[in-house]
């Protein structure tokens, strides 16, 4: 167990629509980070919050939306869904702020997202 | 810029055999290596990592895996597998001490055959 808490494990939902997925990280992590994992574009770093701000972003759409939260948790908001962003969704933390050696990501067991 | 590149994207073993999975990076400048493995239905978990000092890195459950500077390799190893080392294993590469900067590669399958 990672301590990383997703939900909702899955999620099926039709194009056009609007899904929020949300991410408790490690007790005490101050960054979050989301991934989109598909079949055909592997891990994709979508998007980083530290405290509350945004630090860093990837190759996050448009349509794709994220805030952190006081309490630390973050939640990941997919508008206007199309077939092609059906994939696994990945919340990871780190306690790493981007100081000092490279820190270890944890990964929660992901949100799978189907559109149909 | 960085990139990772995982030659293989299924390995197929017998139990107990050794096996490989490669791994060749891109980059300018130092870099950070690392190994994720994610278990079926499960997120990824730090398998080892190479920041600096000895080039050879184990992990707790037999892997290890060699930075090869002039090789741009970072190839992952264990002498004999167990059917519970079946996951998908990813390579990864940062530049730099942000995480959000850490580049996956596309990942390889290993499957083991009892």
């Amino acid at each position: 167990d990672s301590g990383v808490t997703q939900t909702p494990k899955h999620l099926i939902t039709a194009t056009g629509q609007r899904v929020t997925l949300r991410c408790s990280p490690r007790s005490g992590d101050l960054s979050v980070y989301w991934y989109q994992q598909s079949l055909d574009q592997g891990l994709q770093f979508l998007i980083q919050y530290y405290n509350g701000e945004e630090r860093a972003k990837g190759n996050i759409l448009e349509r794709f939306s994220a805030q952190q939260f006081p309490d630390l948790h973050s939640e990941l908001n997919l508008s206007s869904l199309e077939l092609g962003d059906s994939a696994l969704y990945f919340c990871a933390s780190s306690a790493m702020t981007g100081t000092g050696p490279a820190g270890e990501l944890f990964f929660g067991e992901g949100s799978r997202l189907t559109v149909l | 810029a960085q990139s990772v590149t995982q030659l293989d994207s299924q390995v197929p073993v017998f139990e107990e055999a050794p096996v490989e999975l490669r791994c060749n990076y891109s980059s300018s400048v130092s870099v950070y290596l690392f190994w994720y493995v994610q278990y079926p239905n499960q997120g990824l978990q730090l398998l080892l990592k190479y920041l600096s000092g000895s080039t050879l890195v184990e992990s707790i459950n037999g892997f290890e895996a060699e930075f090869n500077k002039s090789q741009t390799s970072f190839h992952l190893r264990k002498p004999s597998v167990h059917i519970s080392d079946t996951a998908e294993y990813f390579c990864a590469v940062s530049e730099d001490s942000s995480a959000s900067k850490i580049i996956f590669g596309s990942g390889t399958r290993l499957s083991i055959r009892p």
